[in-house]
């Protein structure tokens, strides 16, 4: 069974502190997800990885894939408390169904 | 504008109630999915669909019937709903072969 885990789950930090979220899976997979949701919102689409090594970075987010180590993370750079939101990875279990596994989310809050 | 529509986007009902919520997508989508996000648990899928009249449950069916009958519906009925199924739903929609997965606004739902 695919499970995905996160840490931390909750998260508060000072702006312009740099700071990572882990993603850890429990089973083969090459493609990753990060999402972010603000509050009573959808899920904003952030990155797609889709090869071990993969990075991608959009701002002050950047995001790594190691499919070796079943870990992905999501590291944010010279926190803005724009960034403040609850951010989740979801792994792909069966990748012709497209079916999406998550993480519990992590809760970031950015003070000023 | 390529999007995924749910409706309503607010309910609160009573107990054994028949209610439908409805997903359509603009995309010519064949996957999709619905989800449930509760707190501390992130999102989990409750069924899926790859095509037309293809549907399949996902991790948390119960009480939870689908229906796919055209390609850009894919409408989720609580036969009897019951106060544990008080959550937020959410609609997503991709492509066959990925990657992208889309999110509907999503639809809080309160079963008293």
């Amino acid at each position: 069974e695919l499970k995905v885990e996160q840490n931390p789950l909750f998260l508060s930090m000072q702006e312009g502190k740099n700071y990572t979220i882990y993603c850890n899976y429990s089973t083969t997979s090459d493609r990753l997800y990060w999402y972010r949701q603000d509050p009573g919102k959808s899920l904003e689409s952030l990155f797609v990885l889709l090869s071990n090594g993969a990075v991608k970075q959009e701002g002050r987010l950047m995001a790594s894939l190691d499919t070796k180590a079943r870990l992905s993370t999501l590291h944010i750079t010279a926190a803005v408390h724009d960034l403040s939101a609850t951010y989740f990875c979801a792994v792909i279990r069966n990748q012709g169904a497209q079916k999406l596994v998550f993480g519990q989310g992590t809760r970031l809050t950015i003070n000023p | 504008e390529a999007q995924v529509t749910q409706n309503p986007r607010y309910l609160i009902t009573v107990t054994g109630k028949k209610l439908t919520v409805t997903c359509s997508q603009n995309m010519n989508h064949e996957y999709m999915s619905w989800y449930r996000q509760d707190p501390g648990l992130g999102l989990r899928q409750i069924y899926y669909s790859m095509n037309v009249e293809v549907t399949d449950k996902g991790d948390v069916p119960e009480g939870y019937k689908v229906s796919r009958k055209e390609k850009r519906n894919f409408p989720l009925i609580l036969e009897s709903p019951s106060p544990n199924q008080t959550s937020l739903y959410f609609c997503a929609s991709s492509l066959i072969t990925g990657p992208e997965q889309y999110f509907g606004p999503g639809t809080r739902l309160t079963v008293t």
